[in-house]
């Protein structure tokens, strides 16, 4: 089955750092990826949509300097938190879009999730 | 953008017994999702179910899709404490994007 791994999957940093989280797609590959946020017992919140090759599209609200997504390869995207601060302490979340599925009613696989807290 | 919702529930049952749980989305949909979430951990695809589907059925899942009502419920049957999760549902909108509902938690006592 279609497998997606984040690393690390918690990580503690100081304010003011950097910090990045990968999302891998390990047995296809995948042309988007997704990236959410999810705060303690509530939903996810997308994003960003990480496409191959190209700039990240960005949902409403949420700043493209902090949150810098690269996706360099058809198995990796990566979200770089910059000068993280306590409010962005949060539990990240990727998914990844088989490639192969293509259409508007395929499945996304989901990551494991990356606990960022932020002292 | 269009967002499932479900009923703000948080359920506990008895192992053995059945849980439901709705959700309702407010924009014309290509198929509904529902996923699974473990405390602490990422989502399970558990069904998708497409707009011009009424039921769909999965081991012991069973999801049910009124398109005129905007709503689907997610039937457990015969909980386990395993089955002790989140479950969320899902609508995908434009590009592939998914848009989650509040989520109900399911409390499984064995």
């Amino acid at each position: 089955g279609a497998v997606v791994s984040q690393h690390p999957s918690r990580v503690i940093c100081k304010s003011g750092t950097s910090v990045k989280i990968e999302c891998r797609s390990l047995d296809f590959q995948a042309t988007t990826m997704f990236w959410y946020r999810q705060f303690p017992k509530q939903s996810l919140m997308l994003m960003a949509t990480s496409n191959e090759g190209s700039k990240a599209t960005y949902e409403q609200g949420v700043e493209k300097d902090k949150f810098l997504i690269n996706h360099a390869s058809l198995t990796l995207s990566t979200l770089t938190v910059t000068s993280a601060h306590p409010e962005d302490s949060s539990f990240y979340i990727c998914s990844a879009r088989d490639f192969r599925s293509g259409g508007s009613t395929d499945t996304q696989y989901f990551g494991p999730g990356t606990r960022l807290t932020v002292l | 953008s269009q967002q499932g919702e479900e009923d703000p529930q948080a359920l506990s049952i008895q192992e053995g017994e059945n849980a439901t749980m709705n959700c309702s989305y407010k924009t014309s949909i290509n198929n509904l999702q529902w996923y699974r979430q473990n405390s602490g951990r990422g989502l399970v695809h558990l069904i998708l179910i497409r707009s011009n589907e009424r039921e769909k059925h999965s081991g012991r899942l069973r999801v049910t899709l009124d398109t005129s009502k905007k709503s689907s419920s997610l039937l457990i049957t015969a909980s386990r404490a395993a089955d002790t999760a989140s479950y969320f549902c899902a609508t995908a909108y434009g590009n592939n994007r998914l848009a989650f509902g509040k989520g109900n938690q399911v409390v499984v006592i064995p």
